[in-house]
């Protein structure tokens, strides 16, 4: 099982559209949990960490179920800008655990 | 405050050739990463280094690959004799501890090409 598994997409949706994606991951004994956002040749840029209260930052909330090892980012009024593709990210183990674990992301293309 | 910096952006060699990244942390940073992402793939954790010290380098290959953070200076990912595999996009990111909880901000990267 890979250690951050994500749907490649890609996903195109219309402007003012709301999608999911979902992300699972294998180790148990990771704590920290973030998407990130990577444009096209660019480096990946932090969008938002995951809470397991769940959070909202504007038209993004990020979900975390640890009992079932999956994540979740919702993103609400999609625009233009918003296309790219989407990285879940997992410490590879505990709160001191700084190598972090990417799935390969996500494609979201948005349309007018 | 310049964030992290990384030179140069694009580097093509021939197989068999040295190549040399560079990576300036942020200021005030002294916790450094790379990162590889080959094409379509996920990004790689390579290595962590502090000033002088290597601290984990469990994701470099075995071979060719090296990694030093000086007291003075830019960090140096350094790759021997490379091959058409090596072609890949390579990130750094910094921190000021050492600890995961925050994310970490990347570098543009460089996109090293082996022809």
């Amino acid at each position: 099982r890979k250690e951050v598994e994500q749907d490649p997409g890609p996903f195109n949706v219309p402007e003012g559209a709301t999608v999911a994606f979902n992300c699972t991951y294998s180790n148990s004994a990771s704590q920290s949990f973030f998407w990130y956002r990577q444009d096209c040749r660019k480096e990946p840029k932090l969008l938002m960490s995951v809470y397991s209260s769940g959070n909202e930052d504007g038209r993004f909330t990020a979900q975390l179920n640890r009992a079932s090892q999956y994540i979740s980012l919702l993103i609400r009024d999609s625009k233009l800008s918003d296309s790219a593709t989407y990285l879940c990210v997992v410490n590879k183990e505990g709160n001191s655990g700084y190598a972090l674990n990417f799935g390969k992301g996500t494609s979201l293309l948005v349309t007018p | 405050n310049a964030g992290v910096m990384q030179n140069p952006r694009h580097l093509v060699r021939r197989r068999g050739q040295e190549a040399r990244l560079r990576c300036s942390p942020m200021k005030g940073h002294s916790h450094v990463y790379w990162y590889r992402q080959l094409p379509e793939e996920g990004l790689k954790f390579m290595v962590y280094l502090q000033k002088e010290n290597i601290i984990d380098e469990s994701g470099m290959p075995k071979e060719r690959f090296s990694a030093e953070f000086p007291k003075e200076g830019p960090s140096i990912l350094r790759i021997q004799q490379v091959v058409r595999g090596d072609s890949a996009a390579y990130f750094c990111a910094s921190s000021p501890s050492g600890q995961g909880s925050y994310g970490y901000t990347f570098g543009s990267g460089t996109r090293l090409t082996v022809v």
